[in-house]
This record gives C-alpha cells, sequence and structure tokens, in this order.
C-alpha cells in the first residue's frame, strides 16, 4: 500500500512570509495528524482530524496556523506569517479508524527553515 | 498529565554490542498502549512495536526486544547484535485511553560505529 505522501520535501522561506504543505494520508485512514518537530525533540501533536472535522487543534497556534482537510482525504498545513520559531519538520499521520491502538503511520516529513 | 521520558539523549555503540533504549511513562490512564517508532535520516517514522496495559509478556522481533514492567512504569527497548542500519532516532509514545493524545518522548539517538 502507498504511504502517506507529504510535499514540498523542503521549504525555505524568510520571517513573516506565508507557507503551505499538504498531505495525502494513506487510503482508507479517516484520522490525520500534522505534528511539529524541533530539531532534537519529539513529534508534538498541532491538529488531529477525524475525517473532515477537527478532533483536537488545541496545540496549534490558532494566530498564525491554519489546516483544514476538506473531502476528509489530503490535508493542508499554512502558517501566516512564518516566524523563525517555525523552524522544524513538519509531520503528517494518518491511522485506520478510531481504535486506540491503531499505531500512526507517518509520512517522510517537511523540513521548515526560516531566515 | 502523560509524560514519557527517555533520559538517554544520545548514544554510541560499536556494531555487534547489544545496547538498551530506556523508556520510563507517567499516566493515570489503567488502559493505555505503549509504542516505539524508529526514525531514520529520511526523516519518516516507522512503527516498531505497540504494547498495551495489560499486556506484560515481553516480545522479541529478530534481534529486537522488548521488555515492559508496569511496576517501574518502564518499556525498555533492546537491539542485540546492533548494525549500522540500525542508527536512528528511536521515540518511546503513550496513548491513553481517555484522551486519544499520543504523547512521544525527545528520543534517543543511536549511533552504531562499524
Amino acid at each position: 500500500e502507498a504511504g502517506v505522501a507529504q510535499s514540498p520535501r523542503y521549504k525555505i522561506i524568510e520571517k513573516r512570509q506565508s507557507v503551505a504543505f499538504w498531505c495525502n494520508p494513506i487510503s482508507g485512514h479517516a484520522t490525520l495528524y500534522w505534528y511539529q518537530q524541533i530539531l532534537g525533540q519529539g513529534p508534538k501533536l498541532l491538529i488531529q482530524f477525524q475525517n473532515n472535522g477537527v478532533v483536537d487543534d488545541s496545540q496549534l497556534p490558532k494566530d498564525r496556523f491554519s489546516a483544514e482537510r476538506l473531502k476528509g482525504v489530503d490535508s493542508t498545513l499554512k502558517i501566516q506569517p512564518a516566524k523563525l520559531e517555525d523552524s522544524a519538520v513538519y509531520l503528517c499521520a494518518s491511522r485506520f479508524g478510531t481504535a486506540y491502538n491503531s499505531p500512526l503511520h507517518f509520512g517522510n516529513g517537511t523540513r521548515l527553515t526560516v531566515t | 498529565a502523560q509524560k514519557v521520558t527517555q533520559a538517554q539523549t544520545e548514544i554510541s555503540v560499536v556494531e555487534k554490542e547489544d545496547v538498551t533504549l530506556d523508556c520510563v511513562y507517567e499516566t493515570r490512564d489503567t488502559t493505555y498502549y505503549l509504542f516505539w517508532y524508529k526514525q531514520p535520516p529520511s526523516g519518516e517514522l516507522v512503527f516498531l512495536i505497540r504494547r498495551n496495559s495489560f499486556d506484560e509478556q515481553n516480545e522479541i522481533s529478530g534481534r529486537y526486544s522488548w521488555n515492559f514492567q508496569k511496576s517501574t512504569s518502564s518499556f525498555n527497548f533492546t537491539i542485540t547484535a546492533s548494525q549500522v542500519v540500525d542508527s536512528a532516532v528511536y521515540f518511546c509514545a503513550l496513548i491513553g485511553i481517555r484522551d486519544d493524545k499520543i504523547i512521544f518522548g525527545k528520543g534517543t539517538r543511536l549511533h552504531i560505529l562499524p
């Protein structure tokens, strides 16, 4: 089966610019996550979708970050305007159904550098 | 609050040595799941194993083994006869049944030297 697809792989922008990341989960996976992974740290959840509805966005900095999953399949994460501290790898993951013991499947991530 | 602690930031061993990665967790849930993921240089987190809170049996898969001890809230991961391809960052993670949030540790960077 095809894995979680993310693009772009790398992005370099200046602070105050905007950027968007795209994710296509594994076919049939209803739950989709966006994680932020700062260098040297574990992934931190930004937002969780169940189909096209938001389940948890409590850690999403809503003044600058937004995410959508309009048709319950692929998703975009946007940052506007970017700050230096947003430099990180942004990981998308998906999970089949809602079973707590189902492992997450991750994409390769988008490495964002804000200068 | 839920928490996962991986005290070892970085470990280096010579190829063919055994190495153990430590994971200690905190949770108020009585039902929870623990995971280990591997993150090679390509960046993708690869699922290795899951364990539920009611199953304390140790597990072995090839050169990999996991030791789950509820009494010490630990879920340690051992690689036997390590290989250069095992070099990666390894993450321990926890999810409690009540809030469906998977919490990751900070990871242990493992270097296997040829």
